[in-house]
């Protein structure tokens, strides 16, 4: 079955240590990205990858790395966690196709519920 | 920079009925727009992706209009079903972007 997977599903953690959250892909996509979801905000893309090696920030990236090691693994990162980052968080991917100018649909991950305390 | 903004914010409706749900946009220049629809504690799934060039795209009882130049886009949902009740997103992605703009979505209730 194709499909976004994000561990762990849920999460309480407090301030300053480290975690990471993991999302893999089935579907060979080369795009691949992670947002953050707030009440009132909507979703918020944090980062995203075009290929593997190859990452770049979105509208809130601070606080937070990733790497792309591999095609189907995306992680995410927080160094050192703060409480205005406990949010939703979803991972997406999706096809490549013509990059900048490319009509792939993004598939979504269920979400991983981050509670920084 | 982009804003999208949806109308309603949240809608109850009983079953039967027609459905119209607006998206609207600051920045036309957009290369497409998807619609996805957010169970509660699940991801989002893609309903339609509509591609700047094209005015509609239909899938079952969804339909999905774009009106790029006036940044608008409605989705309209056929005689609407309990299963029906989501929130419903919809995300423009910026032309020559790999940027991602959602708006805060319009939560749907469908009354037996």
């Amino acid at each position: 079955e194709a499909q976004v997977t994000q561990n762990p599903r849920y999460l309480i953690t407090v301030t300053g240590k480290k975690l990471t959250v993991t999302c893999s892909q089935n579907m060979n996509h080369e795009y691949m990205s992670w947002y953050r979801q707030d009440p009132g905000l909507g979703l918020r893309q944090i980062y995203y990858s075009m290929n593997v090696e190859v990452t770049d920030k979105g509208d809130v990236p601070e606080g937070y790395k990733v790497s792309r090691k591999e095609k189907r693994n995306f992680p995410l990162i927080l160094e050192s966690p703060s409480p205005n980052q406990t949010s939703l968080y979803f991972c997406a991917s999706s096809l490549y196709g013509t990059g900048l100018y490319s009509n792939q649909p993004q598939h979504f991950g269920d979400g991983t519920r981050l509670s920084i305390l | 920079k982009q804003e999208v903004t949806q109308i309603p914010a949240a809608l109850s409706v009983p079953e039967g009925e027609n459905l119209v749900l607006n998206c609207s946009f600051t920045d036309s220049a957009i290369y497409n727009l998807q619609w996805f629809r957010q169970d509660p504690g699940k991801g989002l799934t893609s309903l339609l992706l509509i591609q700047s060039s094209q005015r509609e795209q239909t899938s079952g009882r969804l339909n999905a209009s774009l009106d790029k130049s006036s940044g608008r886009s409605t989705l309209y949902i056929a005689a609407s079903q309990p299963g029906d009740s989501a929130t419903y997103l919809c995300a423009p992605k910026g032309a020559g972007t790999y940027k991602y703009i959602f708006g805060t979505g319009t939560r749907l209730k469908v009354l037996a």
